[in-house]
C-alpha cells in the first residue's frame, strides 16, 4: 500500500527556535499534501493545503509566517515551525492525496515537544 | 459551520463481538467518506471508503454504509479483534464546485476498546 513518511517522528526544542517536519509519499506522487495538528483525545484538525510548485492554502486561524511550507517536489512537503513556543507543542500529521486515487494516506506523525 | 460528528465517543466490545462505530454528518456536498483507525502515537490508517453513489461497501471484516438520506455513515467491523483497539475517525470531502473541495473534515472519534 501507499507509504507517507515523516521526519523526525518526535522533537523537542527551545522556546524561540525553529523546526522543520518532512513529509514524504515513498511510493506514488503526491501533487497535494496536507498538514494537520491534534492535540490529545482530540480530532485532527486541518492546518492548510500543500500544493507542488505554487504556495500553500491556510485555513482559517492559522498563521501563515508561523507556519512555512514548502512542497518542493511531488513527495516532499515541508512544515517549519518558526519561533515556537510552548503552546505550539502538538502531534503534526502530513497526508499525500494520491493523484490517481484521490485517497489521502497519512504519514505516521510527528511530536513536537517545546520548552 | 458544517461538521462530521459520532453519536458515541467510547465502545467496548468484547472479542469476537461485531462492532459498530456511527458517524452523522451535516455537509450535503460532501460525495466522499472514509474511515480511518488511529492507534495512540500514531498517524491515522485508511481502513475503507465510499462514495456517495454507493450505500454500502464491503471490506475484510470491515462494511461501510452510507445513508444520504439521514446524513449517517456507520462502520462495521466483523469478529472484532483485541488489535482493533483504537480511535476511529470518520471523514467526509466535498465534490467538486463545493468551497472546500478536497480537504478533509474529521468526526470527533470514537474510542473503541475491544476486551479479550
Amino acid at each position: 500500500g501507499a507509504v507517507v513518511s515523516q521526519h523526525p517522528s518526535w522533537v523537542i526544542c527551545k522556546s524561540g527556535t525553529s523546526v522543520k517536519i518532512e513529509c514524504r509519499s515513498l511510493d506514488f506522487q503526491a501533487t497535494t499534501m496536507f498538514w494537520y495538528r491534534q492535540f490529545p483525545k482530540q480530532s485532527l484538525m486541518l492546518m492548510a493545503t500543500s500544493n507542488e510548485g505554487s504556495k500553500a492554502t491556510y485555513e482559517q486561524g492559522v498563521e501563515k509566517d508561523k507556519f512555512l511550507i514548502n512542497h518542493a517536489s511531488l513527495t516532499l512537503s515541508t512544515l517549519t515551525v518558526t519561533s515556537a513556543h510552548p503552546e505550539d507543542s502538538s502531534f503534526y500529521i502530513c497526508s499525500a492525496e494520491d493523484s490517481f486515487t484521490d485517497t489521502q494516506y497519512f504519514g505516521p506523525g510527528t511530536r513536537l515537544t517545546v520548552l | 459551520g458544517e461538521s462530521v460528528g459520532l453519536h458515541l465517543p467510547t465502545l467496548s466490545v468484547q472479542e469476537g463481538d461485531n462492532s459498530i462505530i456511527n458517524c452523522a454528518y451535516s455537509n450535503s456536498a460532501s460525495d466522499y467518506f472514509i474511515w480511518y483507525k488511529q492507534e495512540s502515537g500514531k498517524g491515522p490508517q485508511f481502513i475503507i471508503d465510499i462514495r456517495s453513489n454507493m450505500d454500502k461497501r464491503q471490506g475484510q471484516r470491515v462494511t461501510v454504509l452510507l445513508n444520504k438520506t439521514v446524513k449517517h455513515l456507520s462502520l462495521q467491523i466483523a469478529a472484532t479483534q483485541p488489535g482493533d483497539s483504537a480511535v476511529y475517525f470518520c471523514a467526509e470531502k466535498e465534490g467538486t464546485g463545493g468551497t472546500s473541495y478536497g480537504k478533509l473534515t474529521f468526526g470527533q472519534g470514537t474510542i473503541l476498546t475491544v476486551h479479550p
